[in-house]
């Protein structure tokens, strides 16, 4: 089980919004920013959203990221077909000098 | 353009021993943080080791004493040498670039396509 809590699945339908949530505790979220990664099946992982709601060039505005207190949110607008992947939030962990990944969220677009 | 490209996976019996490499290509490896993050059959991802610009480096307590990374500048490439291998270290394994505050990887802008690496008897 991981320290970073994500729900296992969201679903939405296509041009609506989802949201996905990251719990962590004051170790990790609570004192480092945040990062977002989309994996597509069978494909490495992509940045979305550092330091907590920053997007990296290329990254459209549909993806916006928030971060409060020890826990933080992907948000996902306009959905398309092609959103439909696997998303992780990660951080660094002081107690446990480590990087640490949430356990992964599946968003279905319907 | 920065790029990543793991080589060294392949199937490997419990107690042995391989050497996965990151050749990087678009930027110095010896500038950056540079990570190794695995990922298991159907799991999600966690990250083994990082080595800084420095070249110390840090790695995960499950492989900790067992796996090391190091780098070879003039080659512009890491590798992770994996020693006592086990059935759990069963994983796509990942090269990726990092970036963090001064002291640690925070996040990965840029990652390799993977390399496999079964242990089974």
């Amino acid at each position: 089980q991981s320290v970073l809590t994500q729900p296992p699945s969201v679903s939405a339908a296509p041009g609506q919004k989802v949201t996905i949530s990251c719990s962590g505790s004051t170790s990790n979220i609570g004192t480092h920013p945040v990062s977002w990664y989309r994996q597509l099946p069978g494909t490495a992982p992509k940045l979305l959203i550092y330091d907590n709601n920053k997007r990296p060039s290329g990254i459209p505005d549909r993806f916006s990221g928030s971060k409060s207190g020890t826990s933080a949110t992907l948000g996902i607008t306009g959905l398309q077909t092609g959103d439909e992947a696997d998303y992780y939030c990660g951080t660094w962990d002081s107690s446990l000098s480590a990087v640490l990944f949430g356990g992964g969220t599946k968003l279905t677009v319907l | 353009e920065v790029q990543l490209v793991e080589s060294g996976g392949g199937w490997i019996q419990p107690g042995g021993s391989l050497r996965l490499s990151c050749a990087a290509s678009g930027f110095i490896v010896s500038s950056n943080y540079m990570n190794w993050v695995r990922q298991a059959p159907g799991k999600g991802l966690e990250w083994v080791s990082v080595i800084y610009s420095g070249g110390t480096t840090n790695s995960a307590d499950s492989v900790k004493g067992r796996f090391t990374l190091s780098r070879d500048n003039s080659k512009n490439t890491v590798f992770l040498q994996m020693n006592n291998l086990r059935v759990e270290d069963t994983a796509v394994y990942y090269c990726a670039r990092g970036w963090g505050d001064g002291y640690n990887p925070l996040y990965f802008d840029s990652w390799g396509q993977g390399t496999l690496v079964t242990v089974s008897s």
